[in-house]
């Protein structure tokens, strides 16, 4: 499984965009990108995926450029709410097998 | 869609007693789950996968013995700390997948604090 390479930690104020930018070198050719966030004693929460290009729903935007050794999570006008650690896996297709493996995970404090 | 629950959320037992932590899809069939454990400040660590009518598959490192995992339907799987001491006190986390067709995003439980006397 590709290791995932993200800041420990970042700070922003309400209202601004965030960018969180993952690192993962050895993607293989058909491995898909996920992020996930986790609020204190709970379950992660799925965010986002894509493979290449640019995907958007309504909570995040995901950049993806063309070699695809890096990612971009996107957080429009972030709340205080969003003070989460925030995960970024490769993951191989559907039916490539799917185990999971977590990083460090980029801690995202917000504040007023 | 696409709800998993644990049940208990917390507990509390004396070293060398047995917990029992169920985890289940609320809306769908679940075609595999995973437990996970996670300490304190750290990251999630995959103990093991467990498929619907099958021997879970443990990840190197887990005692099989001590973490007992029975995956008897669809929408329901088990994990069971056996004499449990206070090195077991962890975050346990369960996740599910099977609602997406074509895709295997895995969806995560709540979570179940275990802390061991």
């Amino acid at each position: 499984l590709a290791k995932t390479t993200q800041p420990i930690s970042m700070d922003s104020y309400e209202g601004q965009e965030v960018n969180i930018t993952c690192s993962h070198n050895n993607i293989a050719t058909n491995d898909y990108i996920t992020w996930y966030q986790q609020f204190p004693s709970q379950g992660p929460r799925f965010i986002i995926q894509g493979y290449k290009t640019k995907v958007t729903n309504e909570v995040a935007s995901l950049f993806i450029p063309a070699d695809r050794k890096s990612s971009t999570l996107s957080l429009p006008r972030v709340s205080l709410s969003d003070t989460a650690v925030y995960y970024c896996l490769v993951v191989p297709p559907p039916g490539g097998g799917n185990k999971l493996t977590f990083g460090t995970g980029t801690q995202l404090k917000v504040e007023l | 869609g696409a709800v998993v629950s644990q049940h208990p959320s917390r507990v509390i037992c004396k070293s060398g007693t047995s917990v029992k932590i169920e985890c289940r899809s609320l809306d769908f069939q679940a075609t595999t789950m995973f437990w996970y454990r996670q300490f304190p400040k750290q990251s999630l660590m995959l103990m093991a996968t467990s498929n619907e009518g099958s021997k879970a598959t443990y990840e190197q490192g887990v005692e099989k013995d001590k973490f007992l995992i029975n995956h008897a339907s669809l929408t329901l799987s088990t994990l069971t700390v056996t004499s449990a001491h206070p090195e077991d006190s962890s975050f346990y986390i369960c996740s599910a997948t099977g609602p997406d067709p074509g895709t295997d995003t895995q969806y995560f439980g709540p979570g179940t604090r275990l802390t061991v006397l």
